[in-house]
């Protein structure tokens, strides 16, 4: 697509729950990561995906957090047992070599709230 | 650990008048830049890129500056209108090979009519 699509663009769900975040890259692009946003902060690293693999998923808080990109194009980030603390902006972003040349291409993002 | 800092975190100017965004960031080891917009409840916008070879980029209104010496970015805006109302925010890449960006909170930028 034209750029990075991520749904829903709105989640409320309640404590304890299980959820899914998605992110269609933009076409071609290999590299694929997620970033978190709290309110009044900047985003945050989750993890990065060079084509299937997670190359880095350092950033992930716990593992609770899980995110796969199985055909390495759209990615889900997987979030269990939900808590009123992972309440953020999930982000989505794409590139071509890591962003060496052309930067990051961002999602409109998954505004989370856990209730 | 890197951290990447962006002062005022608010600004309110009248409509027309030409302003200068901050950034700056502790760890000189820099890689390329990036200024971005940030509607409220929307995702992040790309508006300058500026690599360590280069010192400034420019984009209509836009011009964004980079020393690495000093460790500071500045995003000037030209003629400011309502419409530039928004968060800015700028990240910091490490190195050709590192992926992250590390991100400042951003300055929160609200024009007057």
């Amino acid at each position: 697509g034209a750029g990075v699509s991520q749904t829903p663009s709105n989640k409320v769900t309640e404590k304890g729950k299980y959820v899914e975040l998605r992110c269609d890259p933009i076409s071609g692009h290999t590299a694929l990561y997620w970033y978190r946003q709290s309110l009044g902060q900047g985003p945050e690293f989750l993890i990065y995906f060079q084509g299937t693999g997670a190359a880095d998923d350092s950033g992930l808080p716990n593992d609770r957090f899980f995110a796969v990109r199985p055909e390495g194009s759209v990615s889900t980030l997987k979030i269990q047992r939900t808590e009123r603390g992972d309440s953020a902006v999930y982000l989505c972003a794409s590139s071509t070599q890591h962003g060496a040349n052309y930067g990051y291409t961002f999602g409109s993002g998954t505004r989370l709230t856990v209730v | 650990k890197q951290e990447v800092t962006q002062i005022p975190a608010a600004l309110s100017v009248p409509e027309g008048e030409n302003l200068v965004l901050n950034c700056s960031f502790t760890d000189s080891a820099i890689y390329n830049l990036q200024w971005f917009r940030q509607d409220p409840g929307k995702g992040l916008t790309s508006l300058l890129l500026i690599q360590s070879s280069q010192r400034e980029q420019t984009s209509g209104r836009l011009n964004a500056s980079l020393d690495k010496s000093s460790g500071r970015s500045t995003l000037y805006i030209a003629a400011s209108q309502p419409g530039d109302s928004a968060t800015y925010l700028c990240a910091k890449k490490e190195g050709a090979g590192s992926y992250q960006l590390t991100f400042g909170k951003g300055t929160k930028l609200s024009v007057i009519p």
